[in-house]
């Protein structure tokens, strides 16, 4: 199965901040590569597709780049309600498989 | 709107079976495929299984093949999970999600609000 490396596992960023996450794939996958939000007690919301897609009703300052292995996930400009976990999701074949998560909290 | 309503989850003692079940409306839910996801408490996402949409094509996470089987009802708009041999790591909220595209893409725009699986003695 291909494993999905998140880093780092948490940061402290402030409002305003350009955040930036990386995924990386054991393997190349494309471009194959989606990336979730989860706030504390709700459920995931997907944020990018095809690895650097956006999603309907997402906010523009979330991007997403790379593909082959790499990829990044980047709120350009971090907003009160962006404090959250952030996962990568594969699907370049079965099993599909989820990044460990990335929490983003408040300095 | 797309709703995704699981139901079934509980306390079980390992080895014992469970089914779950999420009744979709809000959309065609033949033209898509379906999965299941789940979170244990505390820790991150993991994919569980999956189903096309005509129902022939299924797919396992390593760690539950061989003892959990998808299933879906099109005629009812329900998907399935049976969790046959649990395990105390199978404890988790399991989640019913929808495949974003017609035809398999297999990222996911649509999430159940989870029901809990408590494995233990």
């Amino acid at each position: 199965a291909i494993q999905l490396t998140q880093s780092p596992s948490s940061l402290s960023a402030s409002v305003g901040d350009r955040v930036t996450i990386t995924c990386r794939a054991s393997q190349g996958i494309s471009s194959a590569l989606a990336w979730y939000q989860q706030k504390p007690g709700k459920t995931p919301k997907l944020l990018i597709y095809d690895a650097s897609s956006l999603e309907s009703g997402v906010p523009s300052r979330f991007s997403g780049s790379g593909s082959g292995t790499d990829f990044t996930l980047t709120i350009s400009s971090l907003q009160p309600e962006d404090f959250a976990t952030y996962y990568c999701q594969h699907f370049n074949n079965y099993p599909l498989t989820f990044g460990g998560g990335t929490k983003v909290g408040i300095k | 709107q797309v709703q995704l309503v699981e139901s079934g989850g509980g306390v079980v003692q390992p080895g014992r079976s469970l089914r779950l079940s999420c009744a979709a409306s809000g959309f065609t839910f033949s033209s898509y495929a379906m999965h299941w996801v789940r979170q244990a408490p505390g820790k991150g996402l993991e994919w569980v299984a999956g189903i096309w949409s005509g129902g022939n094509n299924k797919f396992y996470a390593d760690s539950v093949k061989g003892r959990f089987t998808i299933s879906r009802d099109n005629s009812k708009n329900t998907v399935y999970l049976q969790l046959n041999g649990l395990r105390a790591e199978d404890t988790a909220v399991y989640y019913c999600t929808r495949d974003a595209r017609v035809g398999p893409g297999v990222y996911f725009d649509y999430w159940g609000q989870g029901t809990l699986v408590t494995v233990s003695s």
